[in-house]
């Protein structure tokens, strides 16, 4: 089982990116798919969920109107499309699948860093 | 809105047991949260412990172990282990497809 996100790097604040993460190893169709952060020192932050048939999804307060959640399972691969960052947004960003309530299988995480 | 909360910090003797507790800032936990416990150490990815409240995920030992005490979640770990010393995170469902962490549980085992 595999989650391996990329597409973190530095950007400036009010930027835009969008990180990927490409799922293996399991039968990533039958997943929710969930987006979680950590910034340095703090805990972890639930972001986004979007759900196996592509009809929903859900955010945080903290991600409404700028984040953006989406999945090709043609591709098992799930995106997050993060818009006018600010330096709060600064990170370690995971995805994460998960079913029955639970979150089940994480990525190693990648590193978003927004400075001027 | 609504917090969750953890201890910040605890300690515990090789070989001992240490229960974790997971609580609501207004109102109480029960099985309708989810509750469900993360093991987190820094660098590595979240590793998944239990889950549903007490449902052990795939690999991890017996001497974890989760329910519900009064009004809290808990995750108790008997005979802790020189690797069991890391930071713990549980999350909870609120209902409308939102979940909320904890603000995690640094363990220290000495």
């Amino acid at each position: 089982v595999q989650l391996v996100e990329s597409g973190g790097g530095v950007v400036q604040p009010g930027g835009s990116l969008r990180l990927s993460c490409a799922a293996s190893g399991f039968n990533f169709n039958s997943f929710g798919v969930d987006w979680v952060r950590q910034a340095p020192g703090k805990g972890l932050e639930w972001l986004a969920f979007f759900g196996t048939d592509r009809t929903y999804d859900y955010y945080a307060d903290s991600a409404k109107g700028r984040l953006t959640i989406s999945r090709d399972n043609s591709k098992n691969t799930v995106y997050l499309q993060m818009n006018s960052l600010r330096v709060e947004d600064t990170a370690v960003y995971y995805c994460v699948a998960g079913k029955d309530h639970a979150f089940i299988h994480w990525g190693q995480g990648t590193l978003v860093t927004v400075s001027s | 809105q609504t917090v969750v909360t953890q201890e910040p910090s605890f300690s515990v003797s090789p070989g001992g047991t240490v229960t974790l507790t997971c609580g609501l800032s207004s109102g109480s936990v029960s099985s309708t949260h989810y509750p469900s416990w993360y093991q987190h150490t820094a660098g590595q990815a979240p590793r998944t412990l239990m889950y549903t409240t007490n449902s052990r995920s795939s690999g991890v030992p017996e001497r974890f172990s989760g329910s519900i005490l009064g009004n809290k979640a808990a995750l108790t770990i008997t005979g802790a282990q020189a690797d069991d010393e890391s930071d713990y995170y549980c999350v909870l469902y609120m209902g409308g497809g939102i979940w909320v962490f904890g603000g995690g549980t640094k363990l220290t085992v000495l």
